[in-house]
């Protein structure tokens, strides 16, 4: 079935070194892909976007990585902050004949240890 | 500007009753978004509206069931509740659906349904 997963669960790091999160997804027709961040007690907020035809897209502190050719997206924070704990999404957009919807994964909780 | 909000913020229910969960949207946006979100599970998308209608659903049986009203807010309706529905739900919303799936979700708090 469609599925956009993770290959670690859990990434614990060390307060000021940077932090990279990977995911895998199985769309290869998807144009856009997301990175969400949720909070705990909160909704998943939007970090970063990148278009499929883009590999490398930064915003501030943060970096995606896209390599269509193995189907996998990377979210790079640099200088982690204890505000960066969270669990971390990634996020396809799927448009076909049925229609548009977002794909999650299961999800990265990042754990910052001061 | 006020974001996506969402009520109840917890409902407790027994198996067999029925849920209404409700969600008002971004003003100015008009498609809402329905996801289940299971204790330690990502996000399993569940229905999208948009102008009034429902666009599409996800892999949920039919006593999943929302709608949408004039104002773009939207209701989600689940009925003869199982142990399983317990989650946290998550409404969001966008501006007008873009072909190209350039839509970024703006996502309310959730309401955490729980099922006895």
């Amino acid at each position: 079935g469609e599925s956009v997963g993770l290959h670690l669960p859990t990434l614990s790091v060390q307060e000021g070194d940077n932090s990279i999160i990977n995911c895998a997804y199985s769309n290869s027709a998807s144009d856009y892909f997301i990175w969400y961040k949720q909070e705990s007690g909160k909704g998943p907020q939007f970090i970063i976007d990148i278009r499929s035809n883009m590999d490398k897209r930064q915003g501030q502190r943060v970096t995606v990585l896209l390599n269509k050719t193995v189907k996998h997206l990377s979210l790079q924070i640099a200088a982690t902050q204890p505000g960066d704990s969270a669990v971390y999404f990634c996020a396809e957009n799927v448009v076909n004949t049925g229609g548009f919807k977002t794909i999650f994964g299961a999800g990265t909780r990042l754990f910052v240890k001061a | 500007e006020a974001g996506v909000t969402q009520s109840p913020t917890h409902l407790i229910k027994t198996r067999g009753q029925q849920a209404t969960l409700r969600c008002s949207p971004i003003s100015g946006h008009t498609s809402v978004y329905w996801y289940q979100q299971a204790l330690g599970l990502g996000l399993q998308f569940l229905l999208w509206y948009d102008e009034g209608e429902e666009r599409n659903r996800g892999n949920f049986p039919p006593r999943f069931s929302g709608r949408q009203f004039p104002n773009y807010s939207s209701e989600l309706n689940v009925n003869a509740l199982e142990l399983e529905d317990s989650a946290l739900y998550l409404c969001a919303s966008s501006k007008t659906y873009r072909v190209s799936g350039a839509n970024v979700l703006t996502f309310g708090a959730g309401s955490r349904l729980t099922v006895l």
